[in-house]
C-alpha cells in the first residue's frame, strides 16, 4: 500500500542554518503531496502542497518539489529561525482526498 | 485558528470507562477525520466521515466508534478504555472543493489512569 518515509529526528540546527528534511513516498497512483507543521501544544497546520510532478510548493520560506523520478518531496528552508522549532509531517493523499497517509514526523529544534 | 473546534481540551478518566470526544468542522466542510497521536505510534488515521456517511476506515479499534450528525459535527466514542489509549485525539475537516487539504483542530488530550 501507499506509504511515506521521512528522516528521523530530532534535527537540531542553529539559527540561520539551512534546513533539509527528507521525505520519500510509495504510491500506486498519482497522489498529492503535503508538508504539515505541528507547533508545541497545537494541531497540525498545512504548510505547503504540490499536486503533480515537478510542482514546487512554498510557504513562509519553506519549499518542496514533487520529484516523481525519485519519489521524493524534501522540505527545505534557506535560513531557519527559532520560531520554526516544531514537528514536520510529510503526507500524501490519494485522489479525491479519501485518505491521507502521514509520515512519522521529524522534530526540529532551532537554537538561538 | 483553523476553524475546527474540539471539546474537551483535556480528559482524565479511569480504565474501563467510556468517553465521548466532540468535533465541529469548519463551516461548510463536509468531511471529518479522526486521528490518534501517541508518542510511540505517531499520527494514526482512525476514520473519516463525509456528509454523515462513513467514507474510510483506518486503524480504529472495535472499542472505538464514531458518527457524524446532520449538523456535520462528529463524535468519537472510546469504550472499555485501557492505559494504552492515552493519547492526543485530533479531528480534521476538509471541503468538497479541496478534499485533500485537511484543517486540524487543537486536539483532545486523553489520559487513562
Amino acid at each position: 500500500g501507499d506509504s511515506v518515509t521521512q528522516m528521523e529526528g530530532p534535527v537540531t540546527l542553529s539559527e540561520e542554518a539551512f534546513l533539509t528534511i527528507n521525505c520519500t513516498y510509495t504510491a500506486t497512483g498519482y497522489p498529492s503531496l503535503f508538508w504539515y507543521v505541528q507547533y508545541p501544544g497545537e494541531g497540525l497546520q498545512l504548510l505547503l502542497k504540490a499536486t503533480k510532478a515537478d510542482d514546487k510548493g512554498s510557504n513562509k520560506g519553506f519549499e518542496a518539489t514533487y520529484r516523481k523520478e525519485t519519489t521524493s518531496f524534501h522540505l527545505e528552508k534557506g535560513s531557519v529561525q527559532v520560531s520554526d522549532s516544531a514537528v514536520y509531517f510529510c503526507a500524501l493523499s490519494e485522489p479525491r482526498g479519501f485518505k491521507t497517509i502521514f509520515g512519522a514526523g521529524t522534530r526540529l529544534f532551532v537554537k538561538a | 485558528d483553523s476553524g475546527v473546534t474540539q471539546t474537551p481540551k483535556h480528559l482524565i478518566t479511569a480504565t474501563g470507562q467510556r468517553v465521548t470526544l466532540r468535533c465541529s468542522p469548519r463551516s461548510g466542510d463536509l468531511s471529518v477525520y479522526w486521528y490518534q497521536q501517541s508518542l510511540d505510534q505517531g499520527l494514526q488515521f482512525l476514520i473519516q466521515y463525509y456528509n454523515g456517511e462513513e467514507r474510510a476506515k483506518g486503524n480504529i479499534l472495535e472499542r472505538f466508534s464514531a458518527q457524524q450528525f446532520p449538523d456535520l459535527h462528529s463524535e468519537l466514542n472510546l469504550s472499555s478504555l485501557e492505559l494504552g489509549d492515552s493519547a492526543l485525539y485530533f479531528c480534521a475537516s476538509s471541503s468538497r472543493d479541496r478534499a485533500n487539504e485537511q484543517f486540524f483542530g487543537p486536539g483532545t488530550r486523553l489520559t487513562v489512569l
